[in-house]
């Protein structure tokens, strides 16, 4: 099956740093990518789509100047987590749109964490 | 806004029974309908897709069913090991992706 690929895989950072997550779709090219974020023991929160080549959209309550999403091609997307605090610790995971079925495939997510 | 439950939130069951998790959903104006699984700290595998215009997708053990017009999928698991143990996610799609807040299934040996 499709593969994502997401790096790193786990992250540790001192706070008021910035930090890139990378998602690559591996053997397809994928125009729409998501970010989603998960806190323990809850659902994924899709946190915006990512659309090649234009500027993503993000969710209700997302900041959209504190998690910069950059899709330049049609096999990458980065979430940039900016001036990170420990509250934005936590689980990311992205996913890409396969085609030609719309189906989803993840990457093995990044935990990162704000010291 | 589509809402989408999961029940039961959490299940336990010694090995060899078989596995029925529910998914429901508020919108039958869907594109799609997946079904997850995700281990701790890893994440989500697809497991099965479900085009709206289908009626069930079967992959092993597993089989996962979908009824629109009620707004219910749900996915069976035969025979059921521990290696299943993990959460299962179901996630609807119409303008954009809505998750299930998951069951969690533990199979005892």
């Amino acid at each position: 099956g499709a593969v994502v690929s997401q790096h790193p895989s786990w992250v540790i950072c001192k706070s008021g740093t910035s930090v890139k997550i990378e998602c690559r779709s591996l053997d397809f090219q994928a125009t729409t990518m998501f970010w989603y974020r998960q806190f323990p023991k809850q659902s994924l929160m899709l946190m915006a789509t990512s659309n090649e080549g234009s500027k993503a959209t993000y969710e209700q309550g997302v900041e959209k100047d504190k998690f910069l999403i950059n899709h330049a091609s049609l096999t990458l997307s980065t979430l940039t987590v900016t001036s990170a605090h420990p509250e934005d610790s936590s689980f990311y995971i992205c996913s890409a749109l396969a085609p030609p079925a719309g189906e989803l495939f993840f990457g093995e997510g990044s935990r990162l964490t704000v010291l | 806004k589509q809402e989408v439950t999961q029940i039961p939130a959490a299940l336990s069951v010694p090995e060899g029974e078989n596995l029925v998790l529910n998914c429901s959903f508020t919108d039958s104006a869907i594109y799609n309908l997946q079904w997850f699984r995700q281990d701790p700290g890893k994440g989500l595998t697809s497991l099965l897709l479900i085009q709206s215009s289908q009626r069930e997708q079967t992959s092993g053990r597993l089989n996962a069913s979908l009824d629109k017009s009620s707004g219910r999928s749900t996915l069976y698991i035969a025979a059921s090991q521990p290696g299943d143990s993990a959460t299962y996610l179901c996630a609807v799609a119409d303008y954009k992706l809505s998750f299930g807040a998951g069951t969690t299934v533990t199979v005892r040996a």
